[in-house]
């Protein structure tokens, strides 16, 4: 299957710093999506982008589709404990198929 | 609460066994996903139903089966358990279901926990 390859695999963070988060393949994709799954849960869409450069923010979060359409990055900006979960990110190449990466566990110590 | 409801939450079975694992979708989605998260996979797509039909299939084992009824629930059977099977095994639903093993639109509900023992 298509590899996404994302990083850190883990990161443990102090309260109130910044967190980035990254998304690579070999592939081309038309849309990179950016998940949250709290422990029990399923994931939760966080950001969609849909176009090569775009930036988009939801709170302190930010995400940015690479100009080269085979990254997406994710900064979580003065973290909080509730940021605490693992992240995800999700391709769509040109043929609709949706990948997702391995996840990004985050931990934030108080 | 993402309004995808999936039942039992856990589960926990012998090796051999078969077992259903129900999703009912969000009111007036028609598109229905199976993703299957193991500690050492991530989260990898098994199938799609829309609207009754399979859509789409990925990496789902021939022990495995799903069917999406009239009233849009579906359900996901997997027989022959083994202890690998052992992992959360997540709905999504979305209204058109455009996208092939996953949409944007689309929203996951808490999964089920299975543990074949």
């Amino acid at each position: 299957g298509q590899q996404l390859n994302q990083s850190p695999q883990s990161m443990f963070i102090q309260e109130g710093e910044d967190v980035s988060m990254n998304c690579t393949s070999s592939s081309i994709f038309n849309t990179w999506l950016w998940y949250k799954q709290d422990p029990g849960e399923g994931p939760v869409l966080l950001i969609a982008l849909y176009k090569a450069g775009e930036l988009t923010s939801n709170g302190r979060l930010t995400a940015q589709f690479g100009i080269t359409r085979k990254d997406s990055f994710l900064n979580i900006s003065a973290s909080i404990p509730s940021d605490v979960g693992i992240y995800f990110c999700a391709g769509q190449l040109s043929g609709n198929q949706f990948y997702f990466g391995t996840g990004t566990s985050l931990t934030v110590i108080p | 609460d993402s309004g995808v409801t999936q039942t039992p939450k856990h589960l926990i079975t012998a090796t051999g066994q078969r077992v259903t694992l129900r999703c009912s979708p969000r009111s007036g989605d028609l598109s229905v996903y199976w993703y299957q998260q193991s500690l050492d996979q991530g989260l990898q797509f098994l199938i799609q139903y829309y609207n009754g039909e399979e859509r789409a299939k990925g990496n789902i084992l021939e022990r495995f089966s799903a069917q999406q009824f009239p009233d849009l629930h579906s359900e996901l059977n997997l027989s022959s358990l083994e202890l690998g099977d052992s992992a959360l095994y997540f709905c999504a639903s979305s209204e058109s279901g455009t996208g092939f093993a996953g949409d944007p639109e689309a929203f996951f509900g808490q999964g089920t926990r299975l543990t074949v023992v």
